[in-house]
């Protein structure tokens, strides 16, 4: 069966520190990746999702980057965060050609 | 721009009560709707998806309804319970090809035993 794991699970960070948040598939080949975020009173907002390695589409223009060096690993980044860069972050998997999204258990992310 | 908006923001019901959470969008052009489930401070958990071409979808106590025309979507909840207690997000995708879903702000859902 497939799984997905992001870490860490909480994390808080600095103004202007670097984040990577990983996220990783397990029990499926080629998925499509997705980075959300969810924050305080506002709905998911989608960020970057990605077809297939080394291919990233941004939804949003923002302070964060995304990577994907591997199948099933994907990866958020930031050089400097930003107190507005503060909220719950969720990584989702589909199958190429489905539609169900299949979400990981999310990083809550706290900028001071 | 799709907005979607997600009626009531919180519901409060007694163990049993058959319920109904609400989700309308403003572009009728989608592709699909998905309803979800959040427990606190955990991912979502994928309930049901309903294609454009479809008016409505099953699974277990759960029914979804779709009507893309006026922009509308149900989700029915037989027999509620109190594991049911979670945020139903409900999300569009839209008819355009892209895949960025527009979700909902939620319903917040407690049901008492």
């Amino acid at each position: 069966s497939q799984t997905i794991h992001q870490w860490p699970a909480t994390l808080v960070q600095p103004v202007g520190s670097p984040l990577s948040l990983e996220c990783t598939v397990e029990g499926t080949s080629n998925p499509n990746l997705y980075w959300y975020r969810q924050a305080a009173g506002r709905g998911l907002q989608l960020l970057f999702y990605s077809v297939g390695i080394g291919q990233i589409s941004s939804e949003v223009p923002q302070n964060l980057s995304a990577s994907r060096p591997q199948d099933r690993q994907f990866i958020l980044s930031s050089k400097k965060l930003l107190l507005s860069d503060s909220g719950f972050y969720l990584c989702a998997w589909s199958v190429e050609g489905a539609d169900t999204q299949y979400f990981g258990p999310g990083t809550r992310l706290t900028v001071l | 721009k799709q907005e979607v908006t997600q009626i009531p923001a919180a519901l409060s019901v007694p163990e049993g009560e058959n319920l109904v959470l609400n989700c309308s969008f403003t572009d009728s052009a989608i592709y699909n709707l998905q309803w979800f489930r959040q427990d606190p401070g955990k991912g979502l958990t994928s309930l049901l998806l309903i294609q454009s071409s479809q008016r409505e979808q099953t699974s277990g106590r759960l029914n979804a309804s779709l009507d893309k025309s006026s922009g509308r979507s149900t989700l029915y909840i037989a027999a509620s319970q109190p594991g049911d207690s979670a945020t139903y997000l409900c999300a569009v995708r839209p008819g355009t090809g892209r895949r960025a879903l527009t979700f909902g702000s939620g319903t917040r859902l407690q049901v008492q035993p």
